[in-house]
């Protein structure tokens, strides 16, 4: 089955630590995409790309870092620099066209203590 | 920048109808609606394109004033299942291919 795959569900993590989230697809999607879901801020645009070793910022994306090597992959580190990365985060893909629907993970919630 | 939701929350008894609005300060591509259950991944409504049309199934439909920059969902006859948080997405201005959401409305659909 084609999808798009989040891991872990949960993460528990130090202050200070660095995190990384994991996004896998199998969509053959060129597009994916990082949002972090808090409550009454809707979801936010981390970071996007639009193809491989290519990604573009988004509206918060201070604290945060991203690669694309592989098209399937996009993984997201949580770094030392975001101040409060306790969040559910959601990553998504989806064909470059104004006409078709992204495509959401189950999404990772992170807990930093 | 995010587009801008209106109301934050509806609370309906079912049966009864609601809108819900989407604005954005630039020009769109497209707008995107979708629908969470909490602690669950977004699903897909429907997407509208430039040009004021209007698309619906079963009884949920949109519309998109391209020149207004807005969009509005229409939901009639609520059911339970349509209790969740509706978020609209802009992809548009000079950032084609960058998937923009609003911050959600909360629908709460009572018996």
């Amino acid at each position: 089955d084609g999808g798009i795959t989040q891991s872990p569900k949960y993460l528990f993590r130090k202050e200070g630590q660095n995190v990384t989230l994991s996004c896998e697809q199998n969509l053959n999607h060129d597009a994916m995409y990082w949002y972090r879901q808090d409550p009454g801020q809707g979801l936010r645009l981390i970071y996007y790309s639009q193809i491989v070793n290519d990604f573009q910022k988004g509206d918060i994306a201070e604290g945060y870092s991203v690669s694309r090597e592989k098209k399937e992959s996009f993984p997201l580190t949580v770094t030392s620099a975001q101040k409060n990365p306790t969040a559910f985060y959601l990553c998504a893909s989806s064909i470059i066209d104004p006409n078709t629907e992204a495509f959401f993970g189950q999404g990772t919630r992170l807990t930093v203590v | 920048q995010q587009p801008v939701q209106s109301p934050q929350a509806v609370i309906l008894r079912e049966g009864e109808d609601a809108v819900i609005n989407c604005s954005s300060s630039k020009a769109l591509y497209s707008v995107h609606w979708y629908r969470q259950k909490h602690g669950e991944a977004p699903v897909f409504l429907m997407i509208l394109l430039k040009g004021g049309e209007q698309k619906g199934h079963d009884k949920i439909s949109a519309s998109f004033n391209e020149k207004k920059q807005q969009s509005s969902l229409y939901l009639t006859a609520s059911q339970l299942s349509y209790s969740g948080t509706y978020f609209c997405g802009t992809d548009g201005g000079t950032s084609y291919g960058k998937l923009t959401f609003g911050q959600g409305t909360i629908l709460t659909v009572h018996p």
